[in-house]
């Protein structure tokens, strides 16, 4: 089955430092997915990818999906507190199934 | 409204117990998902279904029964569970059952099983 691993699986910055977690997927997806989640709380939609090679941004968050659409990008530039979770990545490799990525758990020290 | 409401937040429950969690919805949407989340882990996929039609039940066992009563309800019936089902049970929903839709989650019922 369809597997989606990310790295690393945890992350201390300081603040103000950058930040990057990588999505790799055993296979080709048809939009990639970004969640956060938050400690004792639940997944927060951020943004979807569909095109090969696309960048977005949201602010300090920069999105990218790889060429081939087996791998994404989230790389966050000058962290604060309030980034502070865990990233998931969230693969379509089949219809309507969305397999989660392992996840990257980000720690920002003040 | 673009909350997915849960209740329990919290329940606590023996091996011979049988409770329900509920799920409900009132952004008119058409897909609703039950996800199981064991600490530290990202969230899984149990049960979908599409205009209150079971679409996907992803080999989960008989002792987790979903049902869908209307576009905005879903529930999660348990009966007989095991210690090792203590985990936090997410529902999400959203517009349709499509590749592009992005999921609304509540914010789970975090399950205890004694």
């Amino acid at each position: 089955g369809q597997q989606v691993m990310q790295i690393p699986q945890y992350q201390h910055v300081q603040e103000g430092e950058d930040f990057t977690t990588y999505c790799n997927s055993s296979t080709t997806l048809s939009n990639i997915q970004w969640y956060k989640q938050r400690p004792g709380g639940h997944p927060v939609f951020l943004i979807q990818l569909v095109k090969s090679g696309e960048v977005k941004k949201q602010k300090r968050l920069t999105f990218q999906f790889g060429e081939a659409k087996k791998n994404s990008s989230l790389h966050i530039t000058a962290t604060q507190t309030t980034d502070v979770g865990t990233y998931f990545c969230a693969g379509r490799g089949g219809y309507q199934k969305v397999t989660f990525g392992t996840g990257t758990k980000l720690q920002v020290i003040p | 409204d673009t909350e997915v409401t849960q209740t329990p937040k919290h329940l606590v429950m023996g091996m011979t117990n049988k409770k329900s969690l509920k799920c409900e919805q009132h952004m008119g949407h058409r897909a609703m998902y039950w996800y199981k989340q064991k600490a530290k882990k990202p969230p899984e996929l149990m049960f979908v279904y599409s205009y209150e039609k079971l679409s996907i039940n992803e080999s989960v066992p008989s002792r987790f029964s979903p049902e869908c009563p209307n576009s905005s309800l879903l529930n999660l019936h348990l009966h007989a569970l095991q210690p090792e089902d203590s985990a936090l049970y997410l529902c999400a929903s959203s517009q349709y059952r499509d590749s592009n839709e992005k999921l609304f989650f509540g914010s789970g019922t975090q399950l205890s099983v004694l």
